[in-house]
């Protein structure tokens, strides 16, 4: 009954190469957000997205780059992973886009780290 | 921009102790207001949550009040437990996002 769910959770690799991460919901929300959290636990929102259209982009690197298939879903790839990338990732969604009013749902997250 | 300001931790208190976390925002318009909480090892829950100035919100004993004239909306509980433990993230949501305080890690021991 996993509301927000990541995968994977523990992710290490190398500087240079190429990773994803999957996200789905089965709220039926039409938001769904990434945030990167450092290790002094700081939570910084990097991209939304609102039925597969992106809303925010904060001033995330290009090598980052999220993708929607369909609203249930929003992965995130990044390119030529960097030692600074070393972080826990978190998705999130919530039924109505913003932060108004609305409660945003967290995923487990995904710890990733580069060497 | 916009900001949330949190008191830094960790705090530790024994089982039973009163907490406050203080939080303080800046916002363009009126924002509403949140305490999410982060467990060890999972992602973030909401705990409480306010929408407009006066209102309280409250839950599992954790209450906090919107100010408005002081910017404020610090977080009590008058008796924290072993299972309070965890850390405390203050955001404030307008327009399209929401903004996260640092966070405050809780402590408490028997």
């Amino acid at each position: 009954d996993t509301a927000v769910s990541q995968t994977p959770k523990y992710l290490v690799t190398q500087m240079g190469n190429d990773k994803s991460i999957k996200c789905e919901q089965n709220l039926g929300h039409d938001t769904m957000y990434w945030y990167k959290q450092d290790s002094k636990k700081f939570l910084k929102i990097m991209f939304s997205y609102n039925n597969k259209e992106l809303i925010i982009n904060e001033t995330v690197p290009n090598r980052f780059s999220p993708k929607s298939p369909d609203k249930a879903h929003l992965n995130l790839h990044i390119n030529s992973l960097e030692l600074g990338d070393s972080a826990v990732y978190f998705c999130a969604s919530s039924q109505e886009e913003g932060g108004i009013t609305d409660t945003q749902y967290f995923g487990p997250g995904t710890r990733l780290t580069v060497l | 921009g916009d900001s949330v300001t949190q008191m830094e931790g960790p705090v530790t208190l024994s089982e039973e102790a009163f907490l406050t976390i203080n939080c303080t925002y800046t916002a363009t318009g009126y924002p509403s207001l949140f305490w999410y909480v982060q467990y060890p090892g999972e992602g973030l829950q909401l705990l409480l949550k306010a929408t407009k100035a006066d209102d309280k919100g409250s839950n599992k004993g954790f209450e906090a009040t919107y100010r408005k004239e002081t910017t404020s909306f610090h977080l009590e509980k008058g008796s924290v437990q072993v299972s309070d433990s965890a850390v405390y993230f203050c955001a404030s949501g307008t327009a399209s996002k929401l903004t996260f305080g640092t966070g405050t890690r809780l402590q408490v021991t028997l």
